[in-house]
């Protein structure tokens, strides 16, 4: 299995609070992404990275941010959390883009009360 | 819009049955993945499509790359209980990875 962990794996948290998801590899992988899930809407990508300080929008990006200031480790932070955020959110990695496999880790259950 | 469509969204069908799905979008693309999701799990790769017009075959389950690149299927042969997922289709848009909805199927005993 590829070393990917994701932390915490279940969160409630109230509105307006501040959240951060850590996503830890092992895999020296360059590129890094942070997606959520919901029914209907399959992976979103929220950002994601191709370096140590270089990250970039995805689809979702709104009300959230990210840093990545060691290859291995990967921040999702919610800045004022919202019940629209309310989701399952997952981290992958893979190597250099376009036909090399994604890794995912376990997904965090993230619930905004 | 998004960049992947997969239909169908849901498909529950008996075991022993085949089904099909399918990944469309109007963007041409260098290559596309099929990953299966079960639940409280992560997706993990089935297979990896690069040539338009290729076929692979994965023991009952025969992926196929639209000659354009533009889309591709996934045929599943005497589906088991086993094949129960969330199919996604994924492709490398730019820097990024992009995933479509996904079709859940269900292949009752």
């Amino acid at each position: 299995d590829a070393g990917i962990t994701q932390s915490p794996r279940h969160k409630v948290t109230e509105t307006g609070t501040p959240v951060t998801l850590r996503c830890h590899q092992t895999e020296n992988h360059r590129y890094m992404y942070w997606y959520r899930q919901d029914p209907g809407h399959g992976l979103r990508l929220i950002h994601y990275s191709y370096g140590v300080k270089d990250t970039d929008k995805g689809e979702v990006s709104d009300g959230y941010s990210v840093s990545r200031s060691k290859t291995e480790d990967f921040l999702l932070t919610l800045e004022s959390a919202t019940s629209s955020q309310t989701s399952v959110y997952f981290c992958a990695i893979s190597g250099e883009g376009g036909f090399t496999e994604a890794f995912f880790g376990q997904g965090t259950r993230l619930t905004v009360v | 819009t998004q960049l992947l469509e997969q239909s169908p969204q849901f498909l529950s069908i008996q075991e022993g049955e085949n089904l099909t799905v399918y990944c469309n979008s109007s963007s041409v693309f260098s290559s596309l993945q099929w990953y299966r999701q079960e639940p409280g799990e992560g997706p993990v790769l089935l297979v990896t499509v690069v040539t338009g017009g290729e076929v692979k075959k994965l023991k009952r389950l025969t992926f196929q790359f639209g000659d354009a690149r533009k889309d591709s299927s996934l045929h599943i042969t005497a589906a088991q209980p086993g094949d129960t997922g969330l199919y996604l289709c994924a492709v490398y848009n730019n820097n990024d990875m992009r995933f479509g909805a996904g079709t859940r199927l269900t292949v009752k005993p």
